[in-house]
């Protein structure tokens, strides 16, 4: 248990639609990322966050949205979904002085 | 910025054989370095790290990863496949600084086979 908790688990969704992608820790983890995974691709990042209030764009932020109000909860939005955006969604935490992120299960989601 | 090169994307083996996956990264400062697993519809789980100390690290299920400076590699090895070891591999690297984010390898697939 990585102490990180997705919800939904998957998620179809149209064209031009907003959706957002839930991720939650318990384990009081400072640092927190979201991924995209895609074949031929490995995971990219999309967005991070340090603390709460403090979040800085990755790889490939376009097309999304984050914010971290509260320490425990990391959420990803879409503000106008488009098929590119058809992925598996993974959120990761890193606690201050760890070396590893820990990973939640993954959000597949459909762009229809 | 970093890169990290998992050749191929796909190795096949035999029950019982040597297996080995393959992780070069771009860093000239040695970074921190990391396996993961990934089982189908599945999370990623950390098999091994490398911070700092021994080159030779020890992981979970039998896995090992060797870092080798001079030719800015981290390979996994494990000396006999298990049917359970079928999965995709991660490699990733992290600079050692202040940044915390993570580069990935485009993930490699093991296939066993009996």
């Amino acid at each position: 248990d990585a102490g990180i908790t997705q919800s939904p688990r998957y998620k179809i969704t149209e064209t031009g639609r907003q959706v957002t992608l839930m991720c939650h820790q318990t384990w009081s983890h400072s640092y927190m990322f979201w991924y995209r995974q895609d074949l031929g691709h490995g995971l990219r990042l999309i967005y991070y966050s340090a603390a709460a209030d403090i979040t800085d764009k990755g790889e490939v932020p376009d097309g999304y949205v984050v914010s971290r109000s509260k320490t425990e909860n990391f959420p990803l939005t879409l503000e106008s979904a488009t098929r590119s955006q058809t992925s598996v969604y993974f959120c990761a935490g890193l606690g201050v002085g760890s070396y590893e992120q820990y990973f939640g299960p993954g959000t597949r989601l459909t762009v229809t | 910025a970093q890169s990290v090169t998992q050749l191929g994307s796909h190795v096949s083996v035999s029950e019982g054989a040597l297996v080995l996956l393959r992780c070069n990264y771009s860093s000239s400062v040695p970074p921190y370095l990391f396996w993961y697993v990934q089982y189908p519809n599945q999370g990623l789980q950390l098999l091994l790290k490398y911070t700092t100390g021994a080159t030779l690290v020890k992981g979970i299920n039998g896995f090992e990863a060797e870092f080798k400076k001079s030719e800015t590699s981290f390979h996994l090895t494990k000396p006999s496949a298990h049917m359970s070891d079928a999965a995709e591999y991660f490699c990733a690297v992290r600079d050692t600084g202040a940044n915390s984010k993570l580069t990935f390898g485009k993930g490699i697939t093991l296939s066993v086979r009996p």
